[in-house]
């Protein structure tokens, strides 16, 4: 079973290229999220989908965008990067947006934009 | 507003003796979940345990416990007897259905060193 798997696992990207992280997992789940991490801030929510066709914002929206045309597939889109968007980013997964479920996160993909 | 607080920013443990990792929370929702995850040097994060608002005894997962006092607003993670392979950074993290719409909030976490 891969659970959530995410590619590439790294990349350096030069300031003002589009880039789009994948994210594909296999557990049927209905929620999914996108977190980025930075020392010192610990993780924070970028946008959100509890359901396929439906995406949300979450804390630090600005300069990403995704999309959720299928259960499996959660997609997150720099569309012109900026240095500040160098970190390291995880996709999640849960049964439900429920509070009682725990979310599964993929192994991460380590970013950095020059 | 919802929140998590971490106070420890790092911590030492000896190897075989307990060790606990503070937890507190704010959140004005009365259904909400609670969530530890370990993140270790390689980067992955895993779930360790999980503990209901209406969950009236504490959870445990073999050697992690979480001590829930309600009341108090916390939520910290015991690990009995540590190994050196506890040594991670340490999250803790809450779900409700309040303003963040069922999605993880996350403290800043606590590095836990065990020492042989």
């Amino acid at each position: 079973i891969a659970g959530i798997t995410q590619a590439p696992t790294s990349q350096i990207l030069a300031a003002g290229r589009r880039m789009t992280l994948r994210c594909t997992q296999d557990m049927r789940h209905n929620a999914m999220y996108w977190y980025r991490q930075d020392l010192g801030l610990g993780l924070r929510l970028i946008h959100y989908s509890n359901t396929a066709g439906t995406t949300g914002k979450g804390e630090v929206p600005d300069g990403y965008s995704v999309s959720r045309a299928n259960t499996d597939d959660f997609p997150l889109t720099l569309a012109s990067a900026v240095p500040s968007q160098t970190s390291v980013y995880f996709c999640a997964s849960s049964p439900a947006s429920s509070p009682y479920n725990e979310q599964f996160f993929g192994p991460g993909t380590r970013l950095t934009v020059l | 507003a919802q929140k998590i607080t971490q106070t420890q920013p790092g911590m030492f443990v000896q190897e075989k003796e307990a060790v606990t990792l503070d937890c507190t929370y704010d959140t004005s929702d009365q259904s909400y979940g609670l969530f530890w995850y370990k993140q270790p040097s390689s980067g992955e994060m895993i779930f360790l345990i999980y503990q209901g608002s209406y969950d009236e005894q504490n959870a445990t997962e073999g050697r992690y416990s979480l001590n829930f006092q309600k009341a108090r607003k916390s939520a910290n993670l015991v690990i009995s007897a540590s190994q050196l392979g506890d040594s991670a950074m340490y999250f803790c993290a809450m779900r409700a259905w309040g303003g963040s719409q069922g999605n993880l909030i996350f403290g800043k976490g606590t590095k836990l060193s065990v020492k042989p």
